[in-house]
């Protein structure tokens, strides 16, 4: 199985900074790369697909790049509502796996 | 609305059987592709299997062989038979539309959740 592992596992910021969470893969998954939020005690969220495609809705602080093996999801000024754990999925090959998470937490 | 009610989940011991269902309103679990994912508690997400429109399913290395995906069109219902049950298959059991996108790739996108049923293994 591909092993996605996401670099930090958490990080601590002040609303309006600028926050980067990477996540690499263990081999290539082209761009079928997917990122999720998820806060205590709810269902994730879907924020990004194929690797930087914004899903509808979702605000346009939140941007994703990359391919191949490493990704990047970007919250260019973070903001109260995101504090919370987020989490990369690949769909490029079965079974599909979620990185470990990134908590990000108000410093 | 769009919804999706997942329930089933509860207590078992280990070795014994669960069936989960997710029944959905607003969507069709026929004509959509439905997943699965867990999350044990205080970890992370696991995918742990789909079901595609046409019937294709896969499934989770951990669960195979002991965990089965289905529907029923005429309840709109989707569900998880689960078998041979193990502690480690202690979760929050969510159900999830994957919104499949064909573009330059192909694209699988869970973009509408349950609020998740809870099943303990002990």
């Amino acid at each position: 199985a591909i092993q996605m592992t996401q670099s930090p596992s958490s990080l601590a910021a002040s609303v309006g900074d600028r926050v980067t969470i990477t996540c690499r893969a263990s081999r290539g998954v082209r761009d079928d790369l997917g990122w999720y939020q998820q806060k205590p005690g709810k269902a994730p969220r879907l924020l990004i697909y194929a690797a930087s495609t914004l899903q509808s809705g979702v605000p346009s602080r939140f941007s994703g790049s990359g391919s191949g093996t490493e990704f990047t999801l970007t919250i260019s000024s973070l903001q109260p509502d995101d504090f919370a754990i987020y989490y990369c999925l690949q769909d490029y090959d079965y079974p599909w796996t979620f990185g470990q998470g990134t908590k990000v937490e108000m410093k | 609305e769009v919804q999706l009610v997942e329930s089933g989940g509860g207590l078992v011991q280990p070795g014994g059987s669960l069936r989960l269902s997710c029944a959905a309103s607003g969507l069709s679990v026929s004509a959509n592709y439905m997943t699965w994912v867990r999350q044990a508690p205080g970890k992370g997400l696991e995918w742990v299997s789909v079901i595609f429109s046409g019937g294709t399913t896969y499934y989770a290395d951990s669960v195979k062989g002991r965990f089965t995906i289905s529907r029923d069109i005429s309840k709109n219902t989707l569900y998880l038979q689960m078998h041979s049950l193990r502690a480690e298959d202690t979760a929050m059991y969510y159900c999830a539309r994957d919104t499949y996108y064909l573009q330059t790739g192909s694209y699988h996108t869970f973009d509408i959740w349950g609020q998740g049923t809870l099943v303990s293994v002990s």
